[in-house]
């Protein structure tokens, strides 16, 4: 079965500060994974999409890194600003044709002034 | 409109009524999908659409709940005699993209928070 693990649960950090949040997966056939940041409140957003052939890719403060053999795949924020604060979901689609990506039950981060 | 649209946006209803939720995808999407999110918990699915059609309804909690989608757009989902804890906010995501045998992004609406008393 599809599984995707996220640690930590949760995470209080000080305004400023660098983070990073985890993600091991079980699915495949892999295809790709996304992480999602959700402010309460809101629907999931897409930071970033890591495919096979990717090790790490940015979009501003928010840094992806994949390693495809062991199946892990991290999140680093960096300088965290008070607009961090949100949960961050890793979401992984398969090739097996089954059009339902397998999310994880996210991480819930808190920027602290 | 430019992105994914629900309504309501809040909905308060007594235990034992049907209440109805819409989603409006992107135009032109053709993947449609509902999940529910219970206070501080992850998503969970609920069914997927492709076109008109739902191949995925498995993630349907009970015969309570139904969705439709019509003319390859809007979507409804249904809930009949409702329960306390059908209580949650119901999220709507499309896309547009299914390259292959994989998807593509989601995009979510704002969801539709649903209180049952």
């Amino acid at each position: 079965k599809n599984q995707v693990e996220q640690s930590p649960q949760s995470l209080i950090i000080l305004e400023g500060k660098n983070c990073t949040l985890q993600c091991n997966y079980t699915v495949s056939p892999f295809s790709n994974l996304r992480w999602y940041k959700q402010d309460t409140g809101r629907g999931p957003v897409s930071l970033t999409i890591m495919t096979f052939s990717e090790n790490t890719k940015s979009n501003g403060r928010y840094t992806a890194t994949l390693d495809a053999d062991t199946k892990q795949s991290s999140l680093h924020i960096t300088a965290s600003q008070l607009s961090d604060s949100a949960s961050y979901i890793c979401v992984v689609s398969d090739e097996g044709g089954s059009y339902i990506p397998t999310f994880g039950r996210g991480t819930s981060l808190i920027v602290h002034p | 409109g430019a992105g994914v649209s629900q309504s309501p946006s809040n909905k308060v209803t007594e235990k034992g009524k049907d209440v109805e939720l819409r989603c409006d995808p992107i135009s032109g999407h053709t993947a449609l999908y509902w999940y529910r999110q219970s206070l501080g918990q992850g998503l969970e699915f609920l069914i997927y659409f492709q076109g008109n059609s739902a191949p995925d309804k498995s993630g349907l909690p009970s015969d309570r709940f139904s969705a439709e989608r019509t003319g390859g757009s809007v979507s409804t989902l249904t809930i009949q005699r409702t329960q306390q804890e059908d209580s949650a906010v119901y999220l709507c995501a499309s896309s547009g993209r299914t390259s292959g045998r994989t998807t593509g992004e989601l995009f979510f609406g704002e969801g539709s928070r649903l209180t049952v008393l």
